[in-house]
């Protein structure tokens, strides 16, 4: 089983909607980030959180540690948000597990 | 804005041939990784490098692999004798302290 769980893996929607991906996962963690990768294959850090709340922007991502649990929204959703969403979550001193992906479709 | 960069962009080279990969972390950064990708995978971490020796390590980083700091700037990823199977886009990162990473644009390595 994987230590780090993204749902959906492909998701698909209009412009303008409103966007949700979850992260589960299963190790004890100190923090979790949120990663961009775009169709060229580079990375883009979006958020790194250990607690509550965080914003910028359109996008918004929560956790929950007890429910070890996260989820990403994008407001307003654009074209160009299209990419693939990756969670990971440090374990250990200086190690990322990383989950495997979401990637998101926005059609005009 | 400050940026990781990787060269070369793309590598191609036989099996059993030794590869480095090189990158240039932010300048003030003091924690340094690298990740693999295999073509439709997720990410995987390999190693990461605090204060010139490895901090953590992954079981894919066999003997096959090393890591240096050669001189302050770049981080290099040494591949000793490619197989097959390391093919796939290879990521350098670095931090500040354990915190948000900034990623390099990658290595796309093609063994043959």
């Amino acid at each position: 089983k994987n230590e780090v769980e993204q749902s959906p893996q492909n998701l698909t929607a209009q412009e303008g909607e409103f966007i949700t991906i979850n992260c589960s996962y299963s190790v004890g963690i100190s923090a979790l980030h949120w990663l961009q990768q775009h169709p060229g294959g580079g990375i883009v850090s979006l958020f790194m959180l250990s607690s509550g709340k965080k914003k910028h922007g359109r996008l918004i991502a929560t956790i929950n540690i007890q429910e070890k649990h996260s989820s990403l929204h994008i407001t307003a959703s654009h074209p160009r948000d299209s990419a693939v969403y990756i969670c990971a979550v440090w374990k250990g001193a200086q190690k990322l597990v990383f989950g495997q992906g979401t990637r998101l479709t926005i059609n005009p | 804005e400050p940026e990781v960069t990787q060269t070369p962009s793309h590598q191609v080279t036989q099996m059993g041939q030794e590869v480095i990969l090189r990158c240039v972390p932010i300048s003030n950064h003091l924690y340094f990784y690298w990740y693999r990708q295999i073509l439709g995978q997720k990410v995987e971490f390999l190693v990461s490098f605090y204060n010139n020796e490895i901090s953590e390590k992954s079981e894919i980083f066999d003997d096959q692999f090393s890591v240096e700091r050669p001189d302050g700037s770049n981080f290099t990823l040494k591949i000793r004798s490619t197989k097959l199977e390391d093919s796939a886009m290879y990521f350098c990162a670095s931090s500040v302290l354990l915190n948000e990473q900034y990623f390099g644009p990658g290595t796309r390595l093609t063994v043959t």
